[in-house]
């Protein structure tokens, strides 16, 4: 099956920085990529859905200036937490999707932990 | 809107007893439905999933599911745990609208404790 990657998948910031974490398919074209984020023993919550070269499409309640979201290349995706609080550690899990082939599955990353001190 | 219930926030069995992780859905049109596992700290592994056809789905490390269109169901089974199997289980609905948008809406998981 297709393979996507994340990077980093632990990272640990202080409040107020920002953190970039990047979000590869690795042997298809991902036209679409999609960010959810995951809180403990809860369910996966879809924060936004990007196409490559436009921008983001983002779900109720979550802040795009938060929550950056560029996806330039039919290979990469990237999130950026701006200005990082507490409030955002969380387990980060992309997944992509390529037009081609069988009806638009999604492929998961394998996530990123965030931990805001 | 497309909805998944997964009404057991845990399931226990014992090692080598049959499994059931249930799972209900609320789509307006065809569902497209998916299982995925995660085990701790890590992403999604995909194990099946029912688009068309036969209502008996067969997937990974030996599990399968039957769709059930009448009861709304897509209930995860296995005819004989391990406690490998140990892990976290999420049902999934995919609904895909005009221009190829798609999202993909999951139940609360549930979490299966393979007793050895």
């Amino acid at each position: 099956g297709a393979v996507v990657s994340q990077h980093p998948s632990r990272v640990i910031c202080k409040s107020g920085t920002s953190v970039k974490i990047e979000c590869r398919s690795l042997d298809f074209q991902a036209t679409t990529m999609f960010w959810y984020r995951q809180f403990p023993k809860k369910s996966l919550m879809l924060m936004a859905t990007s196409n490559e070269g436009s921008k983001a499409t983002y779900e109720q309640g979550v802040e795009k200036d938060k929550f950056l979201i560029n996806h330039a290349s039919l290979t990469l995706s990237t999130l950026t937490v701006t200005s990082a609080h507490p409030e955002d550690s969380s387990f980060y899990i992309c997944s992509a999707s390529s037009l081609a082939g069988d009806n638009n599955e999604q492929f998961f990353g394998p996530g990123t932990r965030l931990t805001v001190l | 809107a497309q909805s998944v219930a997964q009404p057991e926030d845990q399931v226990n069995v014992a090692e080598g007893n049959p499994l059931t992780v249930k799972c209900t859905y609320s789509v307006s049109g065809n569902p497209y439905l998916f299982w995925y596992v995660q085990y701790p700290n890590r992403g999604l592994q995909f194990l099946l999933k029912y688009i068309t056809g036969d209502n008996l789905v067969k997937g990974s490390y030996g599990f399968e599911a039957e769709f059930n269109k009448s009861q709304t169901s897509f209930h995860l089974k296995k005819p004989s745990a391990l406690v490998s199997d140990s892990a976290l289980y999420f049902c999934a609905v995919r609904d895909i609208y005009s221009g190829g948008y798609q999202k993909v809406t999951f139940g609360t998981g549930t979490k299966l404790q393979v007793i050895p």
